[in-house]
């Protein structure tokens, strides 16, 4: 089956930590993307950062960047210097059958402590 | 501003009543999807469609319908609301660029009573 794997369910951090969230997937597909998106309480679900799979380079967007193991089919998010804004579920996705569709993982809480 | 839209946010019903969830976007997407996530849960794809006069069911079981008669509109549609279907609905598009990237709308919290 393919299957996407969150196997934190919850983290919590001081300010100004760096917090890693680990994700792994199963896919057939050959070129793809990854995604890992944040969903704040009771906020919209917004886009963090995605990972073209035939990269070798890990993306980074500011204080987030991924570590991306293809051959193992894992991509983690790592947050720098964490903030208070960046308490939030995160979701990471993967492709399946086409990739037309996203698979999401059972999702992280961060929470970010002052 | 190109962006997705969804009404209403909120919505408290009782059982048997039909309700429509609308959702918009006006970025010119042509795949749109919905999702069901229970609070704090992950989310399970129920419908999905790639263009006008295309329509899908998800990996997950619904008894909603949808509609796609025009590319910015998919409007989901429950004929005899239950308590079981009381849940968060997100309403998402992608388009050619970014790797099927999707876009969120805000979501409907639906509650029935």
């Amino acid at each position: 089956a393919q299957t996407v794997t969150q196997s934190q369910p919850e983290m919590s951090v001081q300010e100004a930590e760096t917090v890693t969230l680990s994700c792994t997937y199963d896919t057939s597909e050959n070129n793809y993307y990854l995604f890992w998106y944040k969903q704040p309480p009771s906020r919209q679900m917004i886009l963090v950062i995605r990972q073209e799979a035939y990269k070798q380079q890990n993306a980074t967007e500011n204080r987030f960047s991924v570590n991306f193991q293809k051959a193992a089919k894992s991509f983690s998010l790592k947050i720098s210097d964490s903030q208070l804004g960046d308490t939030a579920m995160y979701f990471c996705a993967a492709p399946i059958q086409g990739a037309q569709k996203l698979v999401f993982g059972q999702g992280t809480r961060l929470t970010i402590n002052p | 501003e190109a962006d997705i839209y969804q009404t209403p946010r909120y919505l408290v019903i009782g059982t048997g009543k039909k309700i429509t969830l609308e959702c918009s976007q006006t970025m010119g997407h042509d795949k749109m999807y919905w999702y069901q996530q229970d609070p704090g849960m992950e989310l399970h794809l129920i419908h999905y469609s790639y263009g006008v006069n295309s329509t899908e069911k998800g990996d997950l079981s619904s008894e909603s319908t949808v509609s796609r008669i025009r590319t910015e509109h998919f409007p989901l549609t429950l004929e005899s609301a239950r308590p079981s279907h009381t849940s968060q609905y997100l309403c998402a598009s992608a388009g050619l660029a970014g790797g099927n990237e999707q876009f969120f709308g805000p979501g409907t919290r639906l509650t029935v009573l």
